[in-house]
């Protein structure tokens, strides 16, 4: 089993360009997460989804959007890419009732 | 009063020392806690889940206070591979409905030879 995989790895944008990160899972989990990173502040919340169909807002949520694409993809989009969303993003997975998270690799993201 | 409060560290030690991290949590219904450790540019991984009566795992050793809402993590005999950020983490709520985890920022260790 691959665990949690992300691509890409690492992504350089300009100011207002778009992307999507992709995040997949191959433990049959029904829940998905994404993170953000950054120094000095932890991982914080953006947005997550308890299962496949749903989604809901976590923490910082504000520029992005997801998609659960099925029970084993979760994208993080960015639509128009700002300097503050220079960071590095965790895709995580649980399977509930279980508490325990499993992350991706991660993908580091500078907007320029 | 932020969820859950590390002291940040850096924690400086030499390879056979004993060091504890702390950690306090401001939501009193949490009922779930872990560390997890986080290498340099890794992701996190769990460490060990937290249960009410302490729990060991080799060289480490969990403790919560609820009363208290604090959780500790001793590490006994460190060596040269344990140095990492430590990450604190409390769920949000204990009911369902909740998916929520809440890291702390970490406590970074370095063990020096």
């Amino acid at each position: 089993n691959a665990g949690v995989t992300q691509t890409p790895k690492f992504q350089v944008l300009k100011t207002g360009q778009s992307m999507t990160l992709q995040c997949a899972q191959d433990m049959n989990h029904n829940s998905m997460y994404w993170y953000r990173q950054d120094p000095g502040m932890g991982l914080r919340l953006i947005y997550y989804s308890a299962s496949e169909g749903t989604t809901d807002k976590g923490e910082v949520p504000n520029g992005y959007n997801v998609s659960r694409l099925n029970k084993r993809e979760f994208s993080l989009r960015l639509e128009s890419a700002a300097p503050s969303q220079t960071s590095v993003y965790f895709c995580a997975s649980r399977n509930r009732p279980m508490w325990t998270q499993y992350f991706g690799p991660g993908t580091r993201l500078l907007v320029l | 009063r932020k969820e859950v409060e590390q002291d940040p560290g850096p924690f400086n030690v030499p390879e056979g020392a004993t060091v504890a991290f702390n950690c306090t949590y401001s939501n009193s219904a949490s009922q779930s806690f872990f560390w997890y450790r986080q290498d340099c540019r890794k992701e996190p991984k769990l460490l060990m889940s937290v249960y009410s009566s302490g729990n060991e795992d080799g060289r480490f050793t969990a403790q919560l206070n609820r009363a208290s809402q604090y959780i500790s993590l001793l590490i006994r005999d460190s060596k040269l591979s344990d140095s990492a950020t430590y990450l604190c983490v409390v769920n949000e709520s204990p009911q369902g409905g909740s998916e929520k985890l809440v890291f702390g920022k970490g406590t970074k260790l370095t063990v020096n030879p």
